[in-house]
């Protein structure tokens, strides 16, 4: 079946910028979303259709693709940026979903 | 303002079944879809599937095909999610998700299913 990998961890120190990336076969042809998840909720969409914020999303958060590699990028890093990261797509069909297994980032 | 609720806890048994509700507010119901994810315990999201609340199509994980239906009731503005012959490793937090563009925008606030003899 497939699958989106994304490294397990990234650390940065506050104001700094932080990549996660998320690479699938799919990726060239189908979109990239992105969403953050904090402790004990549920997740928020920070990037769709690999680039597009959605309103209320801090402009620092930003989102790239590129051949098989997808990319979440937070410029200038916060403190209450650090939360578990999933990219999201579809196999090359479109109708089955897969989600990353997920990055979570530490800011300090 | 979209709102995605769901119903609460459960309590299962090995084998029984399952189903959680998901009532839409605040959009044109049939406009979009919802997709089901799962989270088992300290672990990542799981898409477990989707339904177009316009017509009814569905697709589901591979995984799940024969275990999961999901339906819809456009009279409530409502989506279920059935999964029978639980096992242990289906204890999660269960969401709901609205589904269209963009993707998942909207989640419920989730419902966890516990499945224990």
């Amino acid at each position: 079946s497939y699958e989106l990998t994304q490294p397990p961890s990234v650390s940065v120190s506050p104001g700094q910028t932080a990549r996660i990336t998320c690479s699938g076969d799919a990726l060239p042809k189908k979109y990239a979303y992105w969403y953050q998840q904090k402790s004990g909720q549920a997740p928020v969409l920070v990037i769709y259709e690999d680039s597009k914020r959605p309103s209320g999303i801090p402009e620092r958060f930003s989102g790239s693709s590129s051949g098989t590699m997808a990319t979440l990028t937070i410029s200038g890093a916060q403190v209450e940026d650090e939360a578990d990261y999933y990219c999201y797509s579809t196999d090359s069909s479109g109708n089955h979903g897969v989600f990353g297994g997920g990055t979570k980032l530490t800011v300090l | 303002q979209v709102q995605l609720v769901q119903s609460g806890a459960e309590v299962k048994k090995p084998g029984a079944s399952v189903k959680v509700s998901c009532k839409a507010s605040g959009y044109t119901f049939t406009s979009y879809g919802i997709s089901w994810v799962r989270q088992a315990p300290g672990q990542g999201l799981e898409w477990m599937g989707w339904i177009s609340a316009y017509n009814g199509n569905t697709n589901y994980a591979q995984k799940l095909q024969g275990r999961v239906t999901m339906t819809t009731d456009t009279s409530t503005s409502t989506a279920y999610m059935e999964l029978r012959s639980l096992r242990s490793d289906d204890t999660a937090v269960y969401y709901c998700a609205r589904a269209g563009s963009p993707n998942f925008d909207y989640w419920g606030q989730g419902t966890l299913v516990t499945v224990s003899s």
